[in-house]
């Protein structure tokens, strides 16, 4: 069974600092994608980032950079001078790339970020 | 924009009643949604797979009596909650997978459902 561990229930910062939000995996299966979402307030779950486990090239964009460590399991993200738009809440998911078969995602418990003006 | 719709995205129903969220792909055929269900405050947990044109999946510990989930095209399903209790209450979100993109996985807006 996979499991996605997001140790870090709550996270507040002072706008413009720069936070890491840390995400663990665990799969016994060689081939998967991780995914990284942000949910507002408002509900909806707004896409990040998908990687898949071949690809360990970290990854930037904008504010936002990712760190994909298959020796550690890890796929931690940055955002760089945070803003009071990035509190929500961000989840950290896993999906095995199973073929004909069903991509069902496995999310960690989510971390709660706000940025405090 | 939207992908993946749901209506309605909140609904107020009372205990006992029977009330059925849509979640439909607008720009793809999905063969494959998904159901999800999110308690305040915690993550989401996967409710069911709804196959186009079979019967759903659901995960342990999810009664299929309870969550009726039909997807009789390739751009609907529905996820009816009969009988409603407050219990239910919750946000329901969709998945729908394109599968012309691989691993690309669209979610709805999400259904906040209030039962009193």
């Amino acid at each position: 069974a996979q499991k996605v561990t997001q140790a870090q229930t709550e996270i507040s910062v002072v706008e413009k600092e720069d936070v890491t939000l840390d995400c663990v995996y665990e799969t016994r299966d060689t081939t998967y994608y991780l995914f990284w979402y942000k949910q507002p307030p408002s509900g909806e779950l707004v896409f990040l980032i998908r990687r898949n486990s071949f690809d360990e090239q970290n990854e930037i964009s904008g504010r936002y950079s990712w760190n994909f460590q298959k020796s550690t399991s890890s796929f931690n993200f940055t955002i760089t001078a945070s803003q009071v738009v990035d509190s929500a809440v961000y989840f950290c998911a896993l999906t095995l790339n199973s073929g004909g078969s069903n991509y069902k995602l496995t999310f960690g418990k989510g971390t709660l970020l706000t940025v405090n003006p | 924009g939207a992908v993946v719709s749901q209506h309605p995205s909140r609904v107020i129903c009372k205990s006992g009643t029977s009330v059925k969220i849509e979640c439909r792909s607008l720009d793809f055929q999905a063969t494959t949604m998904f159901w999800y269900r999110q308690f305040p405050k915690k993550s989401l947990m996967l409710m069911a797979t709804s196959n186009e044109g079979s019967k759903a999946t659901y995960e342990q510990g999810v009664e299929k009596d309870k969550f009726l989930i039909n997807h009789a095209s390739l751009t609907l399903s529905t996820l009816t909650v009969t009988s409603a209790h407050p219990e239910d209450s919750s946000f329901y979100i969709c998945s729908a997978r394109d599968p012309w993109l691989p691993n690309t996985i669209y979610f709805g807006e999400g259904s906040w459902l209030t039962v009193v």
